[in-house]
């Protein structure tokens, strides 16, 4: 069965510096990954997808993932924090074919000014 | 750009009590979904559907769980009877197939119901 692991449950950076957020994941199979955001009382908005085409995925608000499969990471990056981009990230696989999910316990990124 | 729309935002009911969470899918998407969200804990799948049909369900969707598409626009959760251990954030979502490894499929949630039972 597939899984993912956030290496953090929190991670603090300063508006303008990078951000990097973990996230480990198990498969017996090349997986569909995405990268979820949820801003305070909002939905879980997609951030970014991998699905086998391109191992370094772009996203929405600068933000990008790369896929590593001899380290079974697909960590996710930001080149300068944002206040705005202060929320909860979770990091999810596919589970088969189908259209369930398997959500990580969730990152929160805290920007301060 | 199209969403998913859940209602209510919030409802609180007492234990025992049945509830109904309501969500409108994106008016193209075939294959509708819930997950829950307790407080603290993981997001975690509980049903899909469709055809009008449960394709796949978790285990903790049990017999007092239900879904239904009354209409051509709604796609409903009920909870018979409700217990404490429910209160969670139920999440709506809708995508056009089920996936398959190179669809390339996106599936989109809707904001959430905050069920809190007392």
């Amino acid at each position: 069965a597939q899984s993912v692991t956030q290496l953090d449950s929190h991670v603090s950076v300063s508006e303008g510096t990078p951000v990097l957020l973990r996230c480990n994941y198990s498969s017996s199979y090349s997986p569909s990954l995405f990268w979820y955001v949820q801003h305070p009382n909002k939905g879980l908005q997609l951030l970014l997808k991998y699905t086998s085409a391109a191992t370094l995925v772009k996203g929405i608000n600068g933000f990008e993932a790369e896929f590593k499969k001899s380290e079974t990471s697909f960590h996710l990056t930001k080149p300068s924090a944002h206040m705005s981009d202060a929320a909860e990230y979770f990091c999810v696989v596919r589970q088969g074919q189908g259209g369930k999910l398997i959500f990580g316990q969730g990152t929160e990124l805290s920007v301060k000014p | 750009e199209p969403e998913v729309t859940q209602t209510p935002s919030h409802q609180v009911t007492q234990m025992g009590q049945e509830v109904i969470l309501r969500c409108v899918p994106i008016s193209n998407h075939l294959y509708f979904y819930w997950y829950r969200q307790i407080l603290g804990q993981k997001v975690e799948f509980l049903v899909s559907f469709y055809n009008n049909e449960i394709s796949e369900k978790s285990e903790i969707f049990d017999d007092q769980f239900s879904v239904e598409r009354p209409d051509g626009s709604n796609f409903t959760l009920k909870i018979r009877s409700t217990k404490l251990e429910d209160s969670a954030m139920y999440f709506c979502a809708s995508s056009v197939r089920a996936g398959g490894e190179l669809s390339g499929n996106t599936i989109y949630f809707g904001e959430g119901s905050w069920l809190t039972v007392v």
